[in-house]
C-alpha cells in the first residue's frame, strides 16, 4: 500500500471550515483513498473515500488532486464532536475488498469552541 | 443493528499468559479483521478470517491467532504474552465484496484494552 503523509495536528474553531491534507506521492492507479477518524475512546469510524473524482457525503467532502497524489478532506462546520485522530489511507481496490487497512499517525484535531 | 462487538472491555494478565480476545462482526458482515492499536499510534493489521479462513496476515509473529465460527464471529489468541503485547486491540466487521472495485467499508468495534504485567 502507498505511503501517506498528513499534519500531525490541526486546529480549529467550531462552525468553520476545517481542511486535513493528505500526501500520497506513491500512490497507484488502482488504489482508492480513504478516511477514518477516531474519536476519543473509541474504535476508528469510516468517514469517506474516493478514486479520481471529487466526492460528498453527510460527513465531509473529499478533494483529489488531478494527479492523485494529495487529497484533502474538508469538513464544511466543524463542531466538538470532530475532534478526533483523521487517518488517510491509501490502498488498491484488492486491498479493499481484502480490508486491510494501512494506518498511518493520522492528525489530530482539536476543535475550539 | 447493535453493530461490532467486543468482549471483554478491559483485560490484565501477566507476562507468559494466554489470552483470547472475542468479537461479534455486524449483522449481515462476513469478514472480520483484527487490530493492534498502541497508545499514540494508529492500528496495525494483525489478520483477516474469511470464510473461517486466515485470508491475510500483517507482520505478527505466530503467537497471534486467531479463530472465525461458522456464526462470523471471531476469536483473537495470544499466547506467551509480553509487556509489548499491551494496546487496544481492535476488530472490525465488514462483507467481502464480489464485485470490480467494488467497495466494502469496515466498521469497527470500541476494542479491548489489554494490559501485560
Amino acid at each position: 500500500d502507498a505511503k501517506t503523509t498528513q499534519p500531525n495536528s490541526m486546529e480549529s474553531n467550531e462552525e468553520e471550515p476545517v481542511h486535513l491534507p493528505c500526501n500520497h506521492s506513491t500512490i497507484s492507479g488502482t488504489d482508492y483513498i480513504h478516511w477514518y477518524r477516531q474519536l476519543p475512546s473509541q474504535g476508528p469510524e469510516y468517514v469517506i473515500h474516493g478514486l479520481t473524482s471529487n466526492v460528498n457525503n453527510r460527513m465531509a467532502s473529499l478533494a483529489i488532486a488531478e494527479d492523485r497524489k494529495s487529497s484533502t478532506l474538508i469538513l464544511h462546520r466543524a463542531t466538538l464532536r470532530d475532534a478526533a485522530v483523521y487517518y488517510c489511507i491509501v490502498a488498491n481496490a484488492g486491498g479493499t475488498s481484502y480490508g486491510k487497512l494501512t494506518f498511518g499517525q493520522g492528525t489530530i484535531l482539536t476543535v475550539h469552541p | 443493528d447493535a453493530g461490532v462487538t467486543q468482549s471483554p472491555t478491559h483485560l490484565i494478565k501477566t507476562r507468559g499468559q494466554q489470552v483470547t480476545l472475542r468479537c461479534s462482526p455486524k449483522s449481515g458482515h462476513d469478514t472480520v479483521s483484527w487490530y493492534q492499536q498502541a497508545l499514540g499510534q494508529g492500528p496495525q493489521f494483525i489478520f483477516q478470517y474469511y470464510e473461517e479462513e486466515e485470508r491475510q496476515r500483517g507482520n505478527f509473529p505466530d503467537r497471534f491467532s486467531g479463530h472465525q465460527f461458522p456464526n462470523y464471529s471471531s476469536e483473537l489468541n495470544v499466547n506467551a504474552l509480553l509487556l509489548g503485547d499491551s494496546a487496544l486491540y481492535l476488530c472490525a466487521s465488514s462483507l467481502t465484496s464480489k464485485g470490480f472495485r467494488s467497495y466494502n467499508e469496515q466498521f469497527f468495534g470500541p476494542g479491548t484494552r489489554l494490559t501485560v504485567l
